[in-house]
């Protein structure tokens, strides 16, 4: 079976542009949460969504959003790229929004030049 | 404001030794408490998770001890080996979906033989 699968796994962006990560889920889980990672730190939680309705957003600036697709599949876009927005981009997919069992996806590796 | 802290920071041990990671939370209406495992270069994998009706829970070598009272719980693994290492997170969230799960900053856990 096909865990949570993201893409691109690395990408390189310049300071002020624009980014888009995405996320499919396993199958048959339909909520969806990305997370931050920096370099030696723990996961920071950015959003949540559940059958494609926003369900929680963590302490992050207007330039990050996300959407759910009616397939569970979600996007994370960055706008206005900083150098501090480098980091592993992780996506989570679980049954549903109660019951934690979160799997996790490799990430996406974004610098910021 | 970190809602769930974690010690140590990193943490050598011998083989078969008994590494012990703690985390203390204080929102408490988390009720569902897992544990990850992270390589580098992948996504954290759930270990071992908990909820606070019972004080503790075991699989294979891993451990977890849970104080409601103390709103502590940490994560023991008996005859450590060296495909240990890693980096190990606790978490924790609400189990009705109502708060979303946070992650402890990590502990680098070395297994040496």
């Amino acid at each position: 079976d096909a865990g949570v699968t993201q893409s691109p796994t690395h990408l390189i962006k310049t300071r002020g542009q624009h980014v888009t990560l995405r996320c499919s889920p396993i199958s048959g889980h339909k909520s969806v949460s990305w997370y931050q990672q920096v370099l030696g730190q723990g996961p920071q939680f950015i959003f949540q969504y559940y059958e494609k309705e926003e369900r929680g957003r963590g302490n992050f600036p207007d330039r990050f959003s996300a959407r759910q697709f009616p397939n569970y599949s979600s996007e994370l876009n960055v706008n206005a790229l900083l150098l501090g927005d480098s980091a592993l981009y992780l996506c989570a997919s679980s049954l549903e929004v109660r019951g934690g069992g979160y799997t996790f996806g490799s990430g996406t590796r974004l610098t910021v030049v | 404001q970190q809602q769930v802290k974690q010690s140590p920071q990193s943490l050598i041990v011998q083989k078969g030794g008994i590494p012990i990671i703690n985390c203390a939370y204080e929102n408490t209406a988390f009720d569902y408490f897992p544990w990850y495992q992270q390589f580098p270069g992948k996504g954290p994998a759930l270990l071992i998770a908990i909820r606070p009706d019972v004080s503790e829970k075991k699989e294979g070598r891993f451990t977890i001890s849970f104080n409601k009272s103390a709103k502590q719980f940490s994560l023991h693994i008996m005859d450590s080996q060296p495909g240990d290492s890693a980096t190990y997170f606790c978490a924790a969230s609400g189990y009705s979906g109502n708060t979303p799960l946070v992650f402890g900053k990590g502990t680098r856990l070395s297994v040496i033989a």
